[in-house]
């Protein structure tokens, strides 16, 4: 079985400052990664997606991610956040194959603040 | 990028009623469909996967007499929440994935039984 844990429930952060969301996973097999982001009242949005190939990606709204095998994880960053950011971050994963069903963290919330 | 449409929005209701939620792969087939719940400031719990033409599996703990699901074609899944109790009140939120491509979700239901 996989698990996911992200180090922190809530993350205040000032407008155009840097954050960093952590992501930490287990699994006996290699997995696919996934942050997703949920706004208030709305289902999740990909951010981005780790499958293979480099280990950095890229994603929307500007965000990106690392993932690291010895350390198992997979944290977001963003260089400089707008009020907009503001929402709940989940980090998952999946095996077998990338449409497969998904293991949650228990998620992030982010509270941009001017 | 794909869409999944998920109807209704919201739904208020008396205790007793069965409620249907529809969940639509809009611009591709979606072999697999995921169904969650969500409680307030938490992460999403998986009820049951649907594929196209089978039986759903649920997730332990999960009644599937009080939560029915039907896949009957690769772009329609639906959840029926039969004789809805005050403890049924949740938000629900459908996923569509296949193959390699990440999942992507609906904006969720909002459901409230009175």
């Amino acid at each position: 079985a996989q698990s996911v844990t992200q180090l922190d429930s809530q993350v205040p952060v000032f407008e155009e400052a840097p954050v960093e969301l952590r992501c930490n996973y287990s699994s006996s097999v290699s997995v696919y990664l996934f942050w997703y982001v949920q706004y208030p009242n709305q289902g999740l949005q990909l951010l981005l997606k780790y499958l293979s190939g480099s280990t950095l990606v890229k994603g929307i709204n500007g965000f990106e991610a690392e993932f690291n095998k010895s350390q198992t994880s997979f944290h977001l960053r963003k260089p400089s956040v707008h009020i907009s950011d503001t929402a709940e971050y989940f980090c998952a994963v999946s095996v077998g194959a990338a449409g497969n069903k998904l293991t949650f963290g228990g998620g992030t919330r982010v509270l941009v603040k001017p | 990028g794909a869409v999944v449409s998920q109807h209704p929005s919201r739904v208020i209701c008396k205790s007793g009623t069965s409620v249907k939620i529809e969940c639509r792969s809009l611009d591709f087939q979606a072999t697999t469909m995921f169904w969650y719940r969500q409680f307030p400031k938490q992460s999403l719990m998986l009820m049951a996967t649907s594929n196209e033409g089978s039986k759903a599996t649920y997730e332990q703990g999960v009644e599937k007499d009080k939560f029915l699901i039907n896949h009957a074609s690769l772009t329609l899944s639906t959840l029926t929440v039969t004789s809805a109790h005050p403890e049924d009140s949740s938000f629900y939120i459908c996923s569509a994935g296949t193959g390699q491509m990440a999942q992507h979700f609906g904006d969720g239901t909002r459901l409230s039984i009175l």
